[in-house]
């Protein structure tokens, strides 16, 4: 699979587990993100990451930390999840300039059921 | 912040007439707005933006128009066709960090 690449593709994990989404970008781009997309609501921006500095949603809960160890990859590391955390977590990927943006790259995403 | 209004929820359209989705925002700093289509169980994908540049951007049956003073742009699909259906998404941006995205609209094409 080429362009943004997410795994696992489906992960079933109870309350006290501990799991980790990764993402991989293919494309060069200086800018990746987590969103999390539940039925009948809007895509809602969970972290940006790019090469200068790192942005947080400030309503996340701390059981969800990102990780962005280079330009290319990006984790989510989940903790003590509610079932309401259960959605499709998609990761993205742009390349951005200044105040210009561009498009995104999705991932398939991964289907988060919590338990 | 950003609010970006999407409508409709849900349309239906026969194979081969035009369908309409139309967006509002409320930041007047937002500058590029792009659409993404998602069909089901795939990830979304960019299908058309345009910049506040421009007021009309066309890509074959696909074109999408902004009107800055009113605050709102539209995507227009003509001749659609089954391979149209999927759920739309609008977004609003006036930097990287600030995209707001609407709620979607689900196009059903019935052939």
């Amino acid at each position: 699979e080429t362009g943004v690449t997410q795994t696992p593709r489906h992960l079933v994990m109870g309350m006290t587990n501990k799991k980790s989404l990764k993402c991989e970008q293919h494309l060069g781009h200086n800018a990746m993100y987590w969103y999390k997309q539940s039925a009948k609501k809007p895509l809602e921006l969970m972290f940006v990451y790019n090469f200068k500095e790192q942005t947080e949603n400030n309503s996340v809960p701390s059981r969800f930390s990102p990780e962005c160890p280079n330009s290319s990859h990006l984790f989510l590391h989940l903790h003590t999840l509610q079932p309401e955390d259960s959605a499709l977590y998609l990761c993205a990927s742009s390349q951005e300039g200044g105040s210009v943006n561009y498009g995104y790259t999705f991932g398939s995403g991964t289907r988060l059921t919590v338990v | 912040g950003e609010n970006v209004e999407q409508h409709p929820s849900t349309l239906s359209v026969q194979e081969g007439d035009s369908a309409v989705i139309k967006c509002t925002y409320s930041d007047s700093a937002s500058n590029y707005f792009p659409w993404y289509k998602q069909e089901l169980g795939k990830r979304p994908q960019l299908i058309i933006d345009i910049r506040s540049n421009v007021g009309e951007k066309k890509d074959q049956r696909i074109a999408v128009t902004l009107n800055k003073t009113a605050k709102h742009f539209s995507l227009h699909i003509t001749e659609t066709q089954p391979e149209d259906s999927a759920v739309y998404f609008c977004a609003g941006a006036g930097g990287y960090q600030k995209v707001t995205f609407g709620t979607g609209t689900k196009l059903q094409v019935i052939p």
